[in-house]
């Protein structure tokens, strides 16, 4: 299987600010890369496919980037809504793996 | 409007098991390069993905629980099943269903359901 290991495991930060996630596949996975954000309580929501892909409805803010086994997803000006738990996820082959998850918090 | 829902016994007892149905609208399980996949996420802790089928009824399951799984759909009720036999308490989460679009070429969980909580205990 491919492992998916994301750093930092959590991130704080204060509104305005910009955060960058990194995902590292274990092995090479082109871009079959996606990202989604959690709230508490709440299912994930994808943001990005195809590790930069925007999908339809999620801010320009967000944005993905990478190839390969690196991948990165920034925030480029943090909203009060964006605190979140964010993973990301492989699809080069199955099974399907996630990242551990980066909680980002409120500095 | 494209919408899944999760539905099972909310508490099982240990080596039960564990039968969770997901119920889709807005889309047909036949749609080409479509499917549903399940994940679960224990309390606290991260996404695990389970298991996932698609309109051609391709499958495909977890390394570490493959052999207690089983996925198949009912494209008439617009319903996929998973079974997850021998449950444990270690196997207490939220399990949730969410729509595969591959249509883009990109494998992509594109829309999930609220989450159904199962917790294990005797």
């Amino acid at each position: 299987d491919i492992q998916m290991t994301q750093s930092p495991s959590s991130v704080s930060a204060s509104v305005g600010d910009r955060v960058t996630i990194t995902c590292r596949a274990s092995q090479g996975i082109s871009s079959w890369l996606a990202w989604y954000q959690q709230k508490p309580g709440k299912a994930p929501k994808l943001l990005i496919y195809a590790a930069s892909s925007l999908q339809s409805g999620v801010p320009s803010r967000f944005s993905g980037s990478g190839s390969g086994t690196d991948f990165t997803l920034t925030i480029s000006s943090l909203q009060p809504e964006d605190f979140a738990t964010y993973y990301c996820q492989q699809a080069n082959s199955f099974p399907v793996t996630f990242g551990g998850g980066t909680k980002v918090e409120i500095k | 409007q494209v919408t899944l829902k999760e539905s099972g016994p909310v508490l099982v007892k240990p080596t039960e098991t564990l039968t969770l149905t997901c119920t889709v609208s807005g889309f047909s399980l036949s749609n080409a390069r479509m499917g549903v996949s399940w994940i679960r996420q224990p309390p606290g802790k991260a996404l695990e993905w389970l298991a996932h089928i698609f309109s051609n009824d391709e499958k495909s399951y977890s390394t570490s629980l493959k052999s207690r799984l089983t996925i198949s759909k009912d494209t008439s009720k617009s319903q996929v099943v998973l079974t997850m036999t021998n449950m444990d308490p270690v196997d207490t989460a939220t399990y949730y269903c969410a729509r595969i679009d591959d249509s883009s070429g990109y494998y992509r969980l594109d829309y999930w359901g609220q989450g159904t909580l199962v917790t294990v205990s005797s």
